[in-house]
């Protein structure tokens, strides 16, 4: 079975600061990836999907970008965050398909302050 | 319309009763359908996927209501640590897999 692993669990950041956080894949190949953000006492946002290296889907438009550089990594990133990108966010893995159940990392809790 | 409504709730159960609620959803083509669990400041874990025929793992029942476009979930004998937010999942009936995640309901057992 796959495992998600993110890092870091706790982030704290000023406001127009860089952001990178990195989501990485055990024990798939191929997996479709997202990336998810959750807002406090809120449900998920899709925020991007990826259904194999090089190929990123936006779903919204937003501050946030993403990248695939190999079949087992996926990186959300932002050059200038602003306070409205705090969150709780998520990575999760599927095998793909139209059936796709999906699992998720532990998440990063990104404070923009 | 959300495409995945839920009872945000709380549901307060005591310790060893039973607990169900209901999600609806608006696509009318989706096929797959979920219960993920959420505790406080972790990440959503599948509980169970839903079938048309309902399934049961253990305490917890799932049903699928196609003619009326909802699911829903049943939690016998309730235990302390059945308290969380439970998501109810939806695929979007794309190509890859795309799914949507209800709110959520908060179900809290006391003891």
């Amino acid at each position: 079975s796959q495992t998600i692993h993110q890092w870091p669990a706790t982030l704290v950041q000023p406001v127009g600061s860089p952001l990178s956080l990195e989501c990485t894949v055990e024990g798939t190949s191929n997996p479709n990836l997202y990336w998810y953000r959750q807002a406090a006492g809120r449900g998920l946002q899709l925020l991007f999907y990826s259904v194999g290296i090089g190929q990123i889907s936006s779903e919204v438009p937003q501050n946030l970008s993403a990248s695939r550089p190999q079949d087992r990594q996926f990186i959300l990133s932002s050059k200038k965050l602003l306070l409205s990108d705090s969150g709780f966010y998520l990575c999760a893995g599927g095998v793909g398909g139209g059936t796709d159940t999906q699992y998720f990392g532990p998440g990063t809790r990104l404070t923009v302050l | 319309r959300k495409e995945v409504e839920q009872d945000p709730g709380p549901f307060n159960v005591p310790e060893g009763a039973t607990v169900a609620f209901n999600c609806t959803y608006s696509n009318s083509a989706s096929q797959s359908f979920f219960w993920y669990r959420q505790d406080c400041r972790k990440e959503p874990k599948l509980l169970m996927s839903v079938y048309s025929s309902g399934n049961e793992d253990g305490r917890f029942t799932a049903q699928l209501n196609r003619a009326s476009q909802y699911i829903s979930l049943l939690i016998r004998d309730s235990k302390l640590s059945d308290s969380a937010t439970y998501l109810c999942v939806v695929d979007l009936s794309s190509s890859w897999g795309k799914l949507q995640f209800g709110a959520g309901t908060q179900v809290v057992v006391t003891p």
